[in-house]
């Protein structure tokens, strides 16, 4: 069965440092999603992308992240400079064109700043 | 905010009772759906229910949608063990773009 994955599963990065996290959404998906969780608390919603460009975003989601697909299976969420707050679990998710309603979640990156 | 809201925020049952979750949002919606979650994996669609629809069934799980009052309800009949995760309702927003809330969830703990 296809799935979104996601790399690396778990990253240590020191406070100032830029962080990476990747995503390979299902094939034939069309709109991409990071959300973040943070350990015990909800999941909240970043950005989504379609069409090469960002369709929403969240008021988190600011000067510091950024998202791109740069080619034609990676989608990648970057923190310039991470802070402390930062630590969290990151998820990506995509959905088909034909089922825009049913997000597909990969199973996280898990980003610890210190 | 737009974002669903669970209750309970937790709920302990036997396996065999049947689980009831509770969800309310604020705004107009396209659909809702729910999702599970085991702890520290990442989240399962279960079931989407659009906005012109008051009920809907998939294996054990019966979703109802009332648009009036802006909520929704998960039920889980006989529930096993392995129900034991978190569940979450997600709203998409009616005006565009492609944004799914996800409210604050329920944890679900089923003894055996």
């Amino acid at each position: 069965e296809p799935e979104v994955t996601q790399t690396p599963s778990h990253q240590v990065t020191q406070m100032g440092q830029e962080v990476i996290l990747r995503c390979v959404p299902i094939s034939n998906h069309l709109y991409f999603y990071w959300y973040r969780q943070i350990l015990g608390q909800k999941v909240e919603f970043l950005v989504s992308f379609y069409n090469n460009e960002i369709s929403e975003k969240s008021e988190i989601f600011d000067d510091q992240f950024s998202v791109e697909r740069p080619d034609g299976s990676n989608f990648t969420l970057k923190i310039r400079s991470t802070k402390l707050e930062d630590s969290a679990m990151y998820f990506c998710a995509s959905t088909a064109p034909t089922s825009p309603g049913e997000l597909f979640f990969g199973e996280g990156s898990r980003l610890t700043v210190l | 905010s737009q974002q669903g809201e669970e209750d309970p925020q937790a709920l302990s049952i036997q396996e065999g009772e049947n689980a009831t979750m509770n969800c309310s949002y604020k705004t107009s919606i396209n659909n809702l759906q729910w999702y599970r979650q085991n702890s520290g994996r990442g989240l399962v669609h279960l079931i989407l229910i659009r906005s012109n629809e008051r009920e809907k069934h998939s294996g054990r799980l019966r979703v109802t949608l009332d648009t009036s009052k802006k909520s929704s309800s998960l039920l889980i009949t006989a529930s096993r063990a392995a129900d034991t995760a978190s569940y979450f309702c997600a709203t998409d927003w009616s005006t565009g773009g492609f944004k799914t809330i996800f409210g604050a969830g329920t944890r679900l703990f089923v003894k055996a």
